[in-house]
């Protein structure tokens, strides 16, 4: 089956520093989503692509969907303490289940 | 705040106990999906329902027994569960249709297989 690497696999900033994270797949997909779970609760969506080369923005969040179709990469602005989390990519292809990738976790440094 | 609804948020039960997890959401979506998180892991998929039918089944063992008795509920029945069954429980919802439309996750339930 269709698997996602996701990387880094955890980052350690400080507050400020701008952050970009990637999705890599061996197959193509439809769409890209990005999500990020805080601890206790469920993946809040922040981002969806839904063209190769789309690039879009939510905020100090920008995503870009890749032309190949089969990468995606997430980069955060000026990281604040509340971007603290796990963020995950997700991609679709066709009526297909979604594939998770396995997380990036993002820990600011005091 | 969720727009997709679970209760209760945390769940303890004996392996001979039989409880409900129980999913809501108010958005018109027609596909509803079960999925199960460990820590530090990605959600899995259990279950979709499209239309209040089941069309998904991840070949998920019998002791969890998923319901849709409206196209807003989404229930998701345990009996004889297993200590390794202990995870989040995320229930999801999405337009019906391709696979192409982006899934909202409610915030889950913590079961806890004693």
């Amino acid at each position: 089956g269709q698997q996602l690497n996701q990387s880094p696999q955890s980052m350690f900033i400080q507050e400020g520093e701008d952050v970009s994270m990637n999705c890599t797949s061996s197959s193509i997909f439809n769409t890209w989503l990005w999500y990020k779970q805080d601890p206790g609760e469920g993946p809040v969506l922040l981002i969806a692509l839904y063209k190769a080369g789309e690039l879009t923005s939510n905020g100090r969040l920008t995503a870009q969907f890749g032309i190949t179709r089969k990468d995606s990469f997430l980069n955060i602005s000026a990281s604040i303490p509340s971007d603290v989390g796990i963020y995950f990519c997700a991609g679709h292809f066709g009526n297909e289940k979604l594939t998770f990738g396995t997380g990036t976790r993002l820990t600011i440094i005091p | 705040d969720t727009e997709v609804t679970q209760t209760p948020k945390h769940l303890v039960m004996g392996m001979t106990n039989k409880k409900s997890l129980k999913c809501e959401q108010h958005m018109g979506h027609r596909a509803m999906y079960w999925y199960k998180q460990k820590a530090k892991k990605p959600p899995e998929l259990m279950f979709v329902y499209s239309y209040e039918k089941l069309s998904i089944n991840e070949s998920v063992p019998s002791r969890f027994s998923p319901e849709c008795p409206n196209s807003s509920l989404l229930n998701l029945h345990l009996h004889a569960l297993q200590p390794e069954d202990s995870a989040l429980y995320l229930c999801a919802s999405s337009q019906a249709g391709t696979g192409a439309q982006p899934q909202h996750f409610g915030d889950g339930t913590r079961l806890s297989i004693l």
